[in-house]
């Protein structure tokens, strides 16, 4: 099955800065990679995702970028501010994409998580 | 609108006895995904619906755990004769289809004696 490694698992910027989060996979039939951002005692929330028919997309101050050769992608945080203080998880999964024979889709397997802190 | 609810929100129970967790999904979402975090840890995928079948059981950590979903809409997640590494926040989401983006509910946190 899929496996999905992140780093690191403990970030720490200078509010201003930019961080910036990464992340392996190993199935190479991965095709949908969100991110999500977890604030303490919260469910996790999307805060962007990327498919593998492009290789990064751009949201205000977060960017993903994805690099399907190297199987690896990464989120990009610019200007950060102490609201952005979270636990941050990626993640992999075979959906979206057309629908496979026999249908469904695999759920998202996660990396293990970037605590990261904004320095004040 | 409403998003996922999930009830209840905090069940602590004594090892060996059975729990039933309940997943609201939002209304019109086909697709069902139950996860499991433990402290610390990232999300463990448990199962998924499609509708009120199941496609896909291979998260599910023993023929202890089961889960069910009727009328394709509410779901409930059974732990038989639970273990105290059962003790985790038990999270569910759901997603319009199959392919698109899954939004979670606030969890239940399991605590096993």
């Amino acid at each position: 099955g899929e496996n999905v490694e992140q780093h690191p698992s403990t970030l720490s910027v200078q509010e201003g800065d930019s961080a910036v989060i990464k992340c392996t996979y190993s199935d190479s039939a991965s095709n949908y990679f969100p991110w999500y951002k977890q604030e303490l005692g919260k469910r996790p929330q999307l805060i962007i995702d990327i498919r593998s028919n492009v290789g990064e997309k751009k949201d205000q101050r977060i960017a993903v970028t994805l690099n399907k050769t190297a199987k690896h992608f990464s989120l990009h945080i610019t200007e950060t501010q102490p609201e952005d203080s979270a636990v941050y998880f990626c993640a992999a999964s075979k959906a979206p994409g057309p629908r496979r024979s026999g249908g469904g889709a695999d759920g998202l397997t996660f990396g293990k998580g970037t605590h990261l802190i904004i320095q004040p | 609108g409403a998003g996922v609810s999930q009830s209840p929100s905090n069940k602590v129970t004594e090892k060996g006895k059975d729990v039933e967790l309940r997943c609201d999904p939002i209304s019109g979402h086909t697709a069902l995904y139950w996860y499991r975090q433990s402290l610390g840890q990232g999300l463990e995928f448990l199962i998924y619906f499609q509708g009120n079948s199941a496609p896909d059981k291979s998260g599910l950590p023993s023929d202890r755990f089961s889960a069910e979903r009727t009328g394709g809409s509410v779901s409930t997640l059974t732990i038989q004769r639970t273990q105290q590494e059962d003790s985790a926040v038990y999270l569910c989401a759901s997603s319009l289809g199959t392919q698109e983006t899954q939004y979670f509910g606030p969890g239940t946190r399991l605590l096993v004696l």
